[in-house]
């Protein structure tokens, strides 16, 4: 079964304590991605990935890293977490031809 | 920068078509996808349109038209079940993607 797997789902933390939100594909996709969703915001596109060891930023990428070591994981760092990066996060795997397309469950961060 | 226009919210009966219309401004155009996102939920893909033209995956139709910078998500005999956000995106090249701030569609029986 297609799955973009990510964790964890929720998360409290601290500002300043370093977290790690991982995601998973098994569907062999280059395009990976990672979204913020807040209210009244929509989407914003966070970094994304065209392959392996390639990244690039999106339109909100102050605060957040990326890594591509692997082509089924895309990790989302945060260094040290603030309030303004409380949302929901959503990792999302892309096809070549964009006909297929494929979002994780979400990881819902409070930072405090 | 880029920029995805959405109506807000459509309120229609079971059976009912619903048509949730996109324009956009964006610096390229590459394609545009559908989507739709329960309360608390992920976003499903619905479809992506590269070229002009209507493409129908069952219930749901989506159309585009570059030259009038515009697409809509066609929705037939509406089911409860189809009450959620809908939104459009805009890939403008190299997997970026630009969203539409979304369109809420609540069936009633």
């Amino acid at each position: 079964e297609a799955q973009v797997t990510q964790n964890p789902r929720y998360l409290i933390t601290v500002t300043g304590k370093k977290l790690t939100v991982t995601c998973s594909q098994n569907m062999n996709h280059e395009y990976m991605s990672w979204y913020r969703q807040d209210p009244g915001l929509g989407l914003r596109q966070i970094y994304y990935s065209m392959n392996v060891e390639v990244t690039d930023k999106g339109d909100v990428p102050e605060g957040y890293k990326v890594s591509r070591k692997e082509k089924r994981n895309f990790p989302l760092i945060l260094e040290s977490p603030s309030p303004n990066q409380t949302s929901l996060y959503f990792c999302a795997s892309v096809g070549l031809s964009f006909d297929e397309q494929f979002f994780g469950p979400g990881t819902r961060l409070t930072v405090l | 920068g880029q920029s995805l226009e959405q109506p807000s919210e459509v309120t229609a009966v079971e059976g009912a078509i619903v048509q949730i219309n996109c324009t956009y401004q964006t610096s390229g155009f590459y394609g545009l996808s559908w989507y739709q996102q329960h309360d608390g939920g992920a976003p499903t893909f619905l479809s992506y349109n590269a070229l002009d033209g209507l493409e129908e995956t069952g219930r749901f139709s989506s159309f585009l038209s570059r030259s009038d910078s515009y697409g809509y998500l066609l929705l037939q005999e509406l089911q409860m079940k189809d009450s959620a956000s809908y939104f459009c995106a805009v890939n403008y090249g190299n997997n970026r993607l630009a969203f539409g701030k979304g369109n809420q569609v609540v069936v009633i029986p």
